[in-house]
């Protein structure tokens, strides 16, 4: 079975920081794309970045463009999220999600997540 | 951008009922359209992707229609343990996908 396991969430300032990492197992992890998706407590879902599975092309939702980054290491199975200049908005439990498609033709979707992992952004 | 809207946005039904979650996007997505459900606490789960195309696992009382703009999500007999959250999400636009706001369901 798939596993993903998010880790690096916390408590941290308007204006800071924070990296969030998700370790990936059970599976080929640079044959997908990876994403990261958000949830403010007590609100939806909210698609934050993708990458492609050699790193080359990254998207990002416009409310984290220039302020996030995500990368990833197909040597170690991981994927990160860098989180810069940091909002009270952005307070969200952070979810990582693995891209998969159906078999015949690709149709795109999350078809396996972390646990995932909370970021809180306040003095 | 592309829009997704779900309606309603909260339902309440009883057990046996047949249930239906719509999904309005705001520009044609063809058949890029999946479906999760999401209890307290824990992550999502997929059930339908692809619009119609019911993931392995799931059971059968669940099943999704439509294409370009306009989509359901039909849960037959509604169960316990099909009190949730569910949420659609397009993958048409690859640079940038999004999620309905959420339906929540309560038996």
């Amino acid at each position: 079975e798939v596993q993903l396991v998010e880790s690096g969430g916390g408590l941290v300032q308007p204006g800071g920081s924070l990296r969030l990492s998700c370790a990936a197992s059970r599976f080929t992890f640079s044959n997908y794309w990876m994403s990261w998706v958000r949830q403010a407590p007590g609100k939806g879902l909210e698609w934050v970045a993708n990458i492609k599975q050699d790193g080359n092309e990254k998207y990002y939702v416009d409310s984290v463009k220039g302020r996030f980054t995500i990368s990833r290491d197909n040597a170690k199975n991981s994927l990160s999220l860098q989180m810069n200049s940091l909002r009270a908005e952005d307070t969200a439990v952070y979810y990582c999600a693995r891209v998969d498609c159906s078999s015949t033709s690709c149709f795109p979707y999350f078809d396996s997540w972390g646990q995932g992992t909370l970021v809180t952004v306040s003095s | 951008d592309i829009q997704m809207t779900q309606s309603p946005s909260s339902l309440s039904a009883s057990l046996g009922d047949r249930v239906t979650i719509t999904c309005r996007a705001s520009q044609s997505i063809s058949r890029y359209l999946n479906w999760y459900q999401q209890k307290p606490g824990k992550a999502p789960n997929l059930l339908i992707y692809a619009a119609s195309s019911l993931r392995s696992g799931v059971p059968s009382r669940f099943s999704g229609s439509g294409s370009g703009t306009d989509f359901t999500l039909t849960i037959s007999s509604l169960q316990p343990e099909d009190s949730a959250t569910y949420y659609c999400q397009q993958s048409y636009n690859t640079v940038m996908y999004s999620f309905g706001q959420g339906t929540k369901l309560e038996i």
